[in-house]
């Protein structure tokens, strides 16, 4: 069966210091992945989505970037965080036939 | 443009009582897929449903119903006996028809909590 995880669960970082947020499946190959965000106490927000290896697609102009290495890893980064970057980040990805999301468990970042 | 909209911001009820929870939605597109997640307190998402806009029967899982009406744009789940449990955000999402890529455009979630 399909796993997705995410690290780390939580970060508590200073303004201005660099990001790296991993997410990985198992169990699927080729999979769609995305980024989202949540703010606190609202929706989410989708960040970047990638459909394989190399191939990134951003939906909103931000502070963050996002990098697919290997087949099943993506990863979130920033080189300078902002306070506004706060917020719970969550992966997930779509394979196959299916075209429902599954999502990974989240980090939950805060910027001081 | 895709837009979905959950005007409940937060529902209190009590344990065994009936809730509904409202999902409007707004599309261009005549073939698309509708979603409900339900977010608890570890925060994760976890995927309730999936329908596509072809599909109006309404759909029973256990405590759980859903009613799709295209006429008022409307997807609409409906917990029956409630239970401490079902406290959570749930989420409402919208996207298009595309087989195995697409993009969730979410509603801002409604805060279910039941007391005992």
């Amino acid at each position: 069966s399909q796993t997705i995880h995410q690290w780390p669960a939580t970060l508590v970082q200073p303004v201005g210091s660099p990001l790296s947020l991993e997410c990985t499946v198992e169990g699927t190959s080729n999979p769609n992945l995305y980024w989202y965000r949540q703010a606190a106490g609202r929706g989410l927000q989708l960040l970047f989505y990638s459909v394989g290896i190399g191939q990134i697609s951003s939906e909103v102009p931000q502070n963050l970037s996002a990098s697919r290495p290997q087949d099943r890893q993506f990863i979130l980064s920033s080189k300078k965080l902002l306070l506004s970057d706060s917020g719970f980040y969550l992966c997930a990805w779509t394979a196959g036939e299916y075209n429902e999301q599954f999502f990974g468990p989240g980090t939950r970042l805060t910027v001081l | 443009a895709q837009k979905v909209t959950q005007a409940q911001t937060e529902i209190s009820v009590v344990e065994k009582e009936d809730v509904t929870l409202d999902c409007v939605y707004e599309t261009r597109d005549t073939t698309y897929y509708l979603f409900w997640y339900k977010q608890p307190p570890s925060g994760e998402l976890v995927f309730l449903i999936r329908r596509n806009s072809f599909d109006e029967q309404n759909e029973i899982s256990g405590r759980y119903s859903w009613n799709f009406q295209k006429s008022t744009s409307s997807f609409n789940f409906t917990i029956t006996a409630s239970q401490v449990v079902d406290s959570a955000v749930y989420f409402c999402a919208l996207s298009e028809a595309e087989v195995g890529f697409q993009k969730l455009v979410f509603g801002t979630g409604t805060r279910l909590l039941v007391s005992p």
